[in-house]
């Protein structure tokens, strides 16, 4: 167990909807990160927070936001969804951000039908 | 640009033979950080090591062993003795100082190990 929390473990919705996956953390960890994983295009970095404030950004779509609160969780969202949307979501957190390995969730399995 | 490269899609040994993961990087900075992880069938991403550009000695952890080398920019990852046990795809990955640090990772080379 990374101590990583992430919920739902399942998402199943329609295209043109839109949903929130949530990430909680190690306890401890201050940064948190986004990536998107489908079959053809590996792990994508989307984004990265540390302590409430957005440190890093990678190809997140303007359809996508993501935000980190002061409790630490961090929430992804994605509206407008497509089919090409679903994909494996993982959530990873580190103590401080800077070059640091990397704790991950289970993963957040999304599929627009 | 950061960038990392895993040329190998996929690798199909016996188990018992020796197999190498190759890693190439590109970075413009002088301060990064290199590492593997490993994801099983079961989907999770664990990590296995953690370099940073400062340190070239490279590093054997049982039947894993690292072998960093910053003349050709390369972070390739052996196992010796495979077992059915390390089937997964693997994942090079780097983080650099320029662009906040983030993690970009490979594209993963997925690595069969057949008894």
């Amino acid at each position: 167990d990374s101590g990583v929390t992430q919920t739902p473990k399942h998402l199943i919705t329609a295209t043109g909807q839109r949903v929130t996956l949530r990430c909680s953390p190690r306890s401890g960890d201050l940064s948190v990160y986004w990536y998107q994983q489908s079959l053809d295009q590996g792990l994508q970095f989307l984004i990265q927070y540390y302590n409430g404030e957005e440190r890093a950004k990678g190809n997140i779509l303007e359809r996508f936001s993501a935000q980190q609160f002061p409790d630490l969780h961090s929430e992804l969202n994605l509206s407008s969804l497509e089919l090409g949307d679903s994909a494996l979501y993982f959530c990873a957190s580190s103590v401080t951000g800077i070059g640091e390995k990397l704790f991950f969730g289970s993963g957040t399995q999304l599929s627009v039908l | 640009a950061q960038k990392v490269t895993q040329a190998q899609t996929e690798i199909s040994v016996v188990e018992k033979e020796d197999v190498t993961l190759d890693c190439v990087y590109e970075t413009r900075d002088t301060t990064y950080y290199l590492f593997w992880y490993k994801q099983p069938p079961s989907g999770e991403l664990v990590f296995l090591i953690r370099r940073n550009s400062f340190d070239e000695q490279n590093e054997i952890s049982g039947r894993y062993s690292w072998n960093f080398q910053k003349s050709t920019s390369s972070f390739n990852f052996t196992i010796t003795a495979s077992q059915v046990v390390d089937s997964a795809v693997y994942f090079c990955a780097l983080s650099e100082a320029v662009g906040g640090f983030k993690t970009i990772f490979g594209a993963g080379t997925r690595l069969f190990v057949k008894a």
